[in-house]
């Protein structure tokens, strides 16, 4: 059984500081990574995805990955009072192919003003 | 462009019933997904097409689920008959090129189902 586990959170993070997300994946060969950002009663949307070992870097989001560790996480600058909702941390399978995404539970985010 | 339209948008019905869950990928998407998500269990993956040609139902959870697609422009998922532990948003969505390099996965509305 693949497994994306998160921290389900609620984490609190003051309007302006870095909100930090962490996930960890069970399959080591899993090569894609990616974090959906979804607002409560919406649907999943696609904020970054990463899949080389380092930073990536877009606008306020950063997505780290560590594969040795098997460790992905999305770091939030400047956090906004908009970038409260939950974080779904998703990996694609290993073995090729265009499998469907495995999720983790997400993390709901909460950004006080 | 119209994005993944699902209906109906909520369900409510009783068990034993039979629920048909209707959704319209993008055009030119290849890859249908149909998910449901719980609290419990968070979002899992039910069913995937590719072409309208089913490639894994393992996550589909027995034999009172199926779905089909008929063509590129319609899919169903169809409970029968329905428990209250089917209760959950179910989610489609479609994306071109399957999601292995970009993970672009563009989901509908989601169908919030009931099941008393």
């Amino acid at each position: 059984q693949k497994e994306v586990e998160q921290n389900s959170g609620p984490l609190s993070v003051p309007e302006g500081a870095i909100a930090s997300l962490n996930c960890t994946y069970s399959d080591r060969g899993s090569q894609s990574f990616f974090w959906y950002r979804q607002y409560s009663g919406k649907s999943p949307e696609l904020i970054m995805f990463i899949y080389s070992n380092g930073d990536k870097e877009d606008g306020r989001f950063t997505a780290q990955l560590n594969k040795a560790s098997q460790y992905v996480s999305l770091l939030i600058r400047d956090s906004q009072p908009s970038d409260s909702a939950t974080y779904l941390c998703a990996v694609a399978p290993s073995g090729g192919g265009a499998d469907g995404l495995t999720f983790g539970k997400g993390t709901h985010l909460i950004i006080q003003p | 462009d119209a994005g993944v339209i699902q209906s109906p948008r909520h369900e409510v019905t009783e068990m034993g019933q039979e629920v048909t869950l209707r959704c319209k990928p993008i055009s030119g998407h290849d890859y249908l997904f149909w998910y449901r998500q719980t609290m419990m269990r968070g979002l899992e993956l039910l069913i995937y097409f590719n072409n309208n040609v089913p490639i894994d139902d393992s996550g589909m959870p027995e034999d009172r689920f199926s779905a089909k697609m008929p063509n590129a422009s319609f899919s169903t998922l169809k409970i029968q008959p329905s428990e209250p532990r089917d209760s959950a948003v179910y989610f489609c969505a479609s994306s071109l090129g399957g999601t292995l390099r970009t993970g672009e996965l563009f989901f509908g509305e989601g169908s919030r189902l009931t099941v008393l």
